[in-house]
């Protein structure tokens, strides 16, 4: 069965730093990740996606995440936070891409001025 | 263009009272999901369609839960003799094919009394 582990249900950073969500997987067949945003009060809006081409995938926002199958983990970074990236990140995988997505529990960013 | 659509946007009811949840998806995807988002978790698969395919029905939590889609078109999520439990968000998805990216409506946040 698929599993998605995101460590920290909130993070913390400063206006400007570096943003770090991480993410690991559990897998028996090389998988499709997603990271999902939602912002307050809205559905949820895909950031970006690895499909089994780069492993450094690159999203809307400046966000991007690199797949790393010996650690399995699928973890998303952004250089540098502003304040509208306040949100609930999720990170979903699913086996093959024909099925329904199996989602973290999400992490919370919040972007302290 | 538009996005998926569901309505209600919110809904409350008495414990012991049923609910219809209705979904819109995108013109010409052929794959809906329905999720359910419970305070502080991740989404939780519930069913999924396909084509005229039968539908995966392998996350819906208990009998009282279920789903119909008319061709490619509206699904309703249905409840009966809801519980406090069933409070959640209901978020509905939908994709082009099955394959890769589902897009999201805003959901149906359900409060049970």
């Amino acid at each position: 069965a698929q599993s998605v582990t995101q460590l920290g249900s909130h993070v913390s950073v400063s206006e400007g730093a570096l943003v770090l969500l991480r993410c690991n997987y559990s897998s028996s067949v090389p998988p499709y990740l997603f990271w999902y945003v939602q912002y307050p009060n809205q559905g949820l809006q895909l950031l970006l996606k690895y499909t089994s081409a780069a492993t450094l995938v690159k999203g809307i926002n400046d966000f991007e995440a690199e797949f790393k199958k010996s650690e399995t983990s699928f973890h998303l970074t952004k250089p540098s936070a502003h304040m509208s990236d306040a949100a609930e990140y999720f990170c979903a995988v699913s086996p093959s891409g024909n099925t329904p997505l199996v989602f973290g529990k999400g992490t919370r960013l919040s972007v302290i001025a | 263009g538009a996005g998926v659509s569901q309505s209600p946007s919110n809904k409350v009811t008495e414990k012991g009272k049923d609910v219809e949840l209705r979904c819109d998806p995108i013109s010409g995807h052929t794959a809906l999901y329905w999720y359910r988002q419970r305070l502080g978790q991740g989404l939780e698969f519930l069913i999924y369609f396909q084509g005229n395919s039968a539908p995966d029905k392998s996350g819906l939590p208990s009998d009282r839960f279920s789903a119909e889609r008319t061709g490619e078109s509206v699904s309703t999520l249905t409840i009966q003799r809801t519980q406090q439990e069933d409070s959640a968000v209901y978020l509905c998805a939908s994709s082009l094919d099955g394959v890769g990216e589902q897009y999201f409506g805003p959901g149906t946040r359900l409060t049970v009394t």
